[in-house]
């Protein structure tokens, strides 16, 4: 079983929709959550660390359960510029030195 | 500042040339890695050096080599590449290896290799 399982994907979606994703872990351990932002031919970007409590960064809404082993992210009201691969990304857990990553999904906004 | 630079930002070599890419950052951090990115796949981790010593070998075949003269620098020497290795050479910083923080990796843009 895969470290962090996350859905391919495509989503196409409408500019100004509203989209989820979503991301399991397998190792209870595991210690901090992530989501990061990759571009075409670009390097990952870190979009936002997720937290217990959830945590909100203008347009995007993350949450976790860790009862569950559970990530997901939340964007509302879509833009062009939000079409890229978005990798969840787990930290610790089997070794907690490492970066588990997940396969990435695709976003494409449609205008 | 959460600025990793790397360079070259691309390279192309022959099976039978030795090259080196390299890494700086200047941000405090402890632990550095090593990822390979093949198109449509996730970064793969290759090493972890955590307080300039290697803490992470994965596997990687010898014609990768590491290298970390101090806490800003991280190196990858190449030699004898295969056409297979052609991929995006990430690397990343994060502040501490372990422990409880949250310690976010932050990449460089990469180099974009390939071995004909």
């Amino acid at each position: 079983r895969k470290e962090v399982e996350q859905d391919p994907g495509p989503f196409n979606v409408p500019e100004g929709a509203t989209v989820a994703f979503n991301c399991t872990y397998s190792n209870s351990a595991s210690q901090s959550f992530f989501w990061y932002r990759q571009d075409c031919r670009k390097e990952p970007k870190l979009l936002m660390s997720v937290y217990s409590s959830g945590n909100e960064d203008g347009r995007f809404t993350a949450q976790l359960n860790r009862a569950s082993q559970y990530i997901s992210l939340l964007i509302r009201d879509s833009k062009l510029s939000d079409s890229a691969t978005y990798l969840c990304v787990v930290k610790g857990g089997y070794n907690f030195n490492k970066f588990y990553f997940g396969s990435g999904t695709k976003l494409n906004v449609k205008p | 500042d959460t600025e990793v630079t790397q360079t070259p930002k691309h390279l192309v070599m022959g099976m039978t040339n030795k090259k080196s890419l390299k890494c700086e950052q200047h941000m405090g951090h402890r632990a550095m890695y090593w990822y390979k990115q093949k198109a449509k796949k996730p970064p793969e981790l290759m090493f972890v050096y955590s307080y300039e010593k290697l803490s992470i070998n994965e596997s990687v075949p010898s014609r990768f080599s590491p290298e970390c003269p101090n806490s800003s620098l991280l190196n990858l020497h190449l030699h004898a590449l295969q056409p297979e290795d052609s991929a995006l050479y990430l690397c990343a910083s994060s502040q501490q290896v372990g422990g409880s923080a949250y310690n976010e990796q932050f990449f460089g843009p990469g180099t974009r290799l390939t071995v004909l």
